[in-house]
């Protein structure tokens, strides 16, 4: 069966530090990879997505970047994280088909101060 | 552009009591449908789906069905329990375009005993 890893599940980092946050897909194989970020209050928004090694497609322009080195493992990360990066982070995960819903991680909430 | 409105919650409800989550989409053609949910401290969930007009998506209970006619999607329980006490986001998948999910908002349902 698939299991998706997501880590760590709680961060707390201090203004301008970096940020990396880590994302593996296990029993799968060129899976479509999701990065969604979940503000406090607020709902899910779609932050980058990933349709093969190397392939990031961002949405909204920030101060994250996400990179695909391997088929399954997927990493968000930010060079100086401002205080506007706390929240939710969830990585998720779908197969190739037309209609596959989305399994998500149990994801990361970081707390920027 | 394509979006997701759901109702604003928090929806505070009696044990046994019925339930409605309205949910309406915007988007081009007709895409899937997903209802999800997320369970405190935890990631999302698949609750439920349906990828065609009609279609009705049902799973532990919860029903909704895909109305192309009101582009609605609404979320509905008979009977609700203590353990339901979720966040609950409407989701869809478009044809065109990005391979990714669209979310609303998240509505925050509370059970009472």
């Amino acid at each position: 069966s698939q299991t998706i890893h997501q880590w760590p599940a709680t961060l707390v980092q201090p203004v301008g530090s970096p940020l990396s946050l880590e994302c593996t897909v296990e029993g799968t194989s060129n899976p479509n990879l999701y990065w969604y970020r979940q503000a406090a209050g607020r709902g899910l928004q779609l932050l980058f997505y990933s349709v093969g090694i190397g392939q990031i497609s961002s949405e909204v322009p920030q101060n994250l970047s996400a990179s695909r080195p391997q088929d399954r493992q997927f990493i968000l990360s930010s060079k100086k994280l401002l205080l506007s990066d706390s929240g939710f982070y969830l990585c998720a995960w779908s197969a190739r088909g037309m209609d596959s819903p989305l399994h998500f991680g149990n994801g990361t909430r970081l707390t920027v101060t | 552009g394509n979006s997701v409105t759901q109702m604003e919650g928090p929806v505070t409800l009696s044990e046994e009591a019925f339930l409605t989550i309205n949910c309406t989409y915007t988007a081009t053609g007709y895409p899937s449908l997903f209802w999800y949910v997320q369970y405190p401290g935890e990631g999302l969930q698949l609750l439920l789906k349906a990828t065609k007009a009609d279609d009705k998506g049902s799973n532990k209970g919860f029903e909704a069905t895909y109305r192309k006619e009101t582009t609605s999607f609404h979320l509905e329980k008979g009977s609700v329990q203590v353990s339901d006490s979720a966040v609950y986001f409407c989701a869809f998948l478009s044809v065109t375009g990005r391979r990714a999910l669209t979310f609303g908002s998240g509505t925050r349902l509370q059970v009472q005993p």
